[in-house]
């Protein structure tokens, strides 16, 4: 069964340091998604992407952020200048427009967790 | 200000009983409502989705509601397993954009 994949699983920073998230979506799919998960914490939307254009973008995805389909099958996200509030587990999720009529059903990365030092 | 909440306690049923989850929502007007289940440390899982015209829909042992006049909607897993522990989440999308808004969750344990 096709699946996201993310790597790397674990990544540990010092703070000021510029990183790159890496997730490979599901081949078919068209749409992209980046959300944030810090410990304990609710799965937060930063940023759905489509037609290599952002669509949406929430509050929290500030010019610190920015997302990249660098070619036909990946999809970053670069965090300039990390901080401390950024450790978290980030996942990547991708979807289509399928003809099951879930089109709106996202697949979900086993997600990066990144820590910040 | 716009809210989705779930019960943020957790839920602990017997096996073989029917789980009930709720969510609701405010100040927003969601074309759909999706429901995931996420194991510790994982990324979360697609279950179902319902929209906006639907009342109810059904799979395998799952069912959801959605009442929009209510603003919420109820997620129920009946003849409950072990294997149904894990938390569960509500996530909206409103009408016409691709931003999804997910609730904190609620961490159902079923016991043997």
């Amino acid at each position: 069964e096709p699946e996201v994949t993310q790597t790397p699983s674990h990544q540990v920073t010092q703070m000021g340091q510029e990183v790159i998230l890496r997730c490979v979506p599901i081949s078919n799919h068209l749409y992209f998604y980046w959300y944030r998960q810090i410990l304990g914490q609710k799965v937060e939307f930063l940023v759905s992407f489509y037609n290599n254009e952002i669509s949406e973008k929430s509050e929290i995805f500030d010019d610190q952020f920015s997302v990249e389909r660098p070619d036909g099958s990946n999809f970053t996200l670069k965090i300039r200048s990390t901080k401390l509030e950024d450790s978290a587990m980030y996942f990547c999720a991708s979807s289509d427009l399928g003809s099951s009529g879930n089109y709106n059903e996202q697949f979900f990365g086993p997600g990066t967790r990144l820590t910040v030092l | 200000s716009q809210k989705i909440e779930q019960n943020s306690e957790a839920l602990n049923i017997q096996e073989g009983k029917t789980a009930t989850l709720t969510c609701n929502y405010t100040n927003y007007s969601p074309a759909y409502l999706q429901w995931y289940r996420q194991d510790p440390g994982r990324g979360p899982v697609f279950l179902l989705l319902i929209r906006e015209n639907e009342k109810e829909k059904r799979k395998e042992r799952l069912k959801v509601t959605f009442d929009t006049t209510l603003k919420q909607s109820l997620f129920h897993i009946t003849a409950s397993q072990p294997a149904d522990s894990a938390t569960y989440l509500c996530a909206l999308e409103t009408s016409g954009t691709y931003k999804y808004i997910f609730g904190t969750g609620t961490r159902l344990k079923v016991l043997a």
